[in-house]
């Protein structure tokens, strides 16, 4: 199993730029999430979904975009990147297991904004 | 609301102990502990679950205070690879799948 898997490793945009960012999970996985990580802040739950089709807000949402057409695929879009998006963005995965939801991370998205 | 994590940061010699505290303002169903060394992603440790049941990882163990609403993360003679950031996530209910992780606790071990 490859896990779950974050492109790019590595983005710049201008301001203004749209942009996709792909995560895929091959463990058949129920829920997936999008964090993002500044320095001193922790990571925060941008998006998360519970299966496909299904898509919730988590603590910032404003300014992304996902979708969950399958159960693998849970991008997350941009829609017109500003400075203050510049982070480290985590996809994840878990699957429930007697309540458990361990949390599977990908290798993560370094972008920044211009 | 994130949760709050002390100390912010913590230097430790191989072989010394330390504790990681987690406190939240929401009634919690469990607590996740995850471990993310520089540059990497942040790895699962364990889970603290309502009930006492709970699983544990090489010298570290954790402690679920239900009623308080706090968890506390133990580090045993400490290794150099004990080095890295860690963060608490609770959970307040078993259908809520999202994690609010903390701000984390940097811990350094030096020889």
């Amino acid at each position: 199993n490859a896990g779950v898997t974050q492109t790019p490793k590595f983005q710049v945009l201008k301001t203004g730029q749209s942009m996709t960012l792909q995560c895929a999970q091959d463990m058949n996985h129920e829920y997936m999430s999008w964090y993002r990580q500044d320095p001193g802040m922790g990571l925060r739950l941008i998006h998360y979904s519970v299966g496909a089709g299904i898509t919730d807000q988590g603590e910032v949402p404003n300014g992304y975009n996902v979708s969950r057409s399958t159960t693998e695929d849970f991008p997350l879009r941009l829609l017109s990147a500003a400075p203050s998006q510049t982070s480290v963005y985590f996809c994840a995965s878990s699957y429930s297991t007697s309540g458990s939801h361990e949390q599977y991370f990908g290798p993560g998205t370094r972008l920044t904004v211009t | 609301q994130q949760p709050v994590q002390s100390p912010q940061a913590v230097i430790l010699r191989e072989g010394e102990d330390a504790v990681i505290n987690c406190s939240s303002s929401k009634a919690l169903y469990s607590v996740h502990w995850y471990r993310q060394k520089h540059g990497e992603a942040p790895v699962f440790l364990m889970i603290l679950l309502k009930g006492g049941e709970q699983k544990g990882h090489e010298k570290i163990s954790a402690s679920f205070n239900e009623k308080k609403q706090q968890s506390s993360l133990y580090l045993t003679a400490s290794q150099l690879s004990y080095s890295g950031t860690y963060f608490c996530g609770p959970r307040s209910g078993a259908g809520s799948y999202q994690l609010t992780f903390g701000k984390g606790t940097k811990l350094s071990v030096i020889p």
